[in-house]
């Protein structure tokens, strides 16, 4: 079975703080995103990568950094939290490389509930 | 506007019944429409993945209907049971290139009761 692993269930966060999400997938899958998922809004792509190194902006990347060393890693990074940033977020990997990603399957680890006060 | 409308918003049944979710999408040119279960406080977990050519998909007590003239899915949930309650989003990807083209409803609750 594919794993996507989220490195918390649970953050508590003040605002200002530097905050570090972590996500390991182990399917050696190219892709990788970042969504938050807000009531009402539905998940947002934040990020995503294709590659080791890459990265490319979603649709909401404002306030978000990422960063990709390792294929089965991808951080997401909130350099000042704000309150604004509290949300549940989704990392997601998929197999395949860039041309042939809309055939395949996006795996979601089980979300990071973040609370920023 | 979004482009990927699901309906009901909400929906409470009876364990055992049968029901079912709408998707109502606009991105066009299509290529597959997904139907995920995301339990509360846990990541989506696909259902069904459908391609524009495709007609119905079934997964157990699931089944998803698609119909590309009219750009409407639906996930059809036989014999319902507790275990349903979830939320359950539709996807869409359209027939482009490019990581970033997932179109995300904003899902249905389902709520099951004894």
């Amino acid at each position: 079975d594919v794993k996507v692993t989220q490195s918390s269930r649970y953050l508590v966060k003040r605002t200002g703080e530097k905050v570090f999400l972590e996500c390991v997938q182990d399917m050696d899958h190219e892709n990788m995103f970042w969504y938050r998922q807000d009531p009402g809004l539905g998940l947002r792509l934040i990020y995503f990568s294709y590659d080791v190194k890459m990265k490319e902006k979603g649709d909401i990347p404002e306030g978000y950094s990422v960063s990709r060393e390792k294929k089965e890693r991808f951080s997401l990074i909130l350099e000042s939290a704000s309150t604004n940033q509290t949300s549940m977020y989704l990392c997601a990997s998929s197999l395949g490389i860039r041309e042939i990603v809309i055939m395949t399957e996006a795996f979601f680890g089980q979300g990071t509930r973040l609370t920023v006060v | 506007k979004n482009q990927v409308e699901q309906s009901p918003q909400s929906l409470i049944i009876l364990e055992g019944k049968n029901c079912t979710l709408q998707c109502n999408y606009t991105v066009s040119p299509f290529s597959n429409l997904r139907w995920y279960k995301q339990d509360t406080g846990r990541g989506p977990v696909s259902l069904t993945i459908m391609t524009f050519s495709e007609n119905t998909k079934s997964n157990g007590r699931y089944t998803a209907t698609l119909d590309a003239d009219t750009k409407q899915s639906s996930l059809h949930i036989t014999a319902s049971q507790l275990s349903d309650s979830a939320s359950y989003i539709c996807v869409v990807t359209p027939d482009q290139t490019g990581a970033n083209n997932l179109f995300f409803g904003t899902g249905t609750r389902l709520t099951v009761i004894p």
